[in-house]
């Protein structure tokens, strides 16, 4: 079993629409969470971190739940210029960070 | 600071031959990472170093690849003898001390080997 598991998609929808990622990780003793965001062929860049009690950026809100061990991300009002891979990451003990595989969103007009 | 810094951004080499890839964090990140993406396998992470130690090279496919971070400014990966199966995009990313830091990352060496 993978440490970071997403949904790799990929996720199609209109413009305006809400769309949510999920992710599952398996060590319990994880620190800290992330959402990082990837365009094609550059590389990784942050989108978020992921607290404890739910955090919100604008359109972007994140959410943890430790007991299910389980973060997610939801984008309302999605533009065009969501469209990227949205990658879940995990920062275990002694700072490893480890990446989920990504999930695609396309946004069409 | 000018971020992350990998070079080369390509590499095409042939099968059996020593490939080197290197990186300059930034400056005062104690953590340094290498990873590696595919489409099959996403970002995988190969070995990451603590203050030029290294932590978990659990990672590294096998015994062609190692890497290095002989100081604070400079790491290199290295593939000896190459294999078409190495051909991947290969990220470089440093952090700050610290659960929550950011990870920043260099814009990546895209390897083909043929």
């Amino acid at each position: 079993r993978k440490e970071v598991e997403q949904d790799p998609g990929p996720f199609n929808v209109p413009e305006g629409a809400t769309v949510a990622f999920n992710c599952t990780y398996s060590n319990s003793a994880s620190q800290s969470f992330f959402w990082y965001r990837q365009d094609c062929r550059k590389e990784p860049k942050l989108l978020m971190s992921v607290y404890s009690s739910g955090n919100e950026d604008g359109r972007f809100t994140a959410q943890l739940n430790r007991a299910s061990q389980y973060i997610s991300l939801l984008i309302r009002d999605s533009k065009l210029s969501d469209s990227a891979t949205y990658l879940c990451v995990v920062n275990n003990q002694g700072g490893k960070l480890i990446f989920g595989q990504g999930t695609e969103l396309s946004v069409k007009p | 600071d000018a971020g992350v810094i990998q070079s080369p951004r390509h590499e095409v080499t042939e099968m059996g031959q020593e490939v080197t890839l290197r990186c300059k964090p930034i400056s005062g990140h104690d953590y340094l990472f290498w990873y590696r993406q595919t489409m099959m396998r996403g970002l995988e992470l190969l070995i990451y170093f603590n203050n030029n130690v290294p932590i978990d090279d659990s990672g590294m496919p096998e015994d062609r690849f190692s890497a290095k971070m002989p100081n604070a400014s400079f790491s290199t990966l290295k593939i000896q003898p190459s294999e078409p199966r190495d051909s991947a995009v290969y990220f470089c990313a440093s952090r700050a001390q610290g659960p929550n830091t950011e990870a920043f990352f260099g814009q990546g060496t895209r390897l083909t080997v043929v």
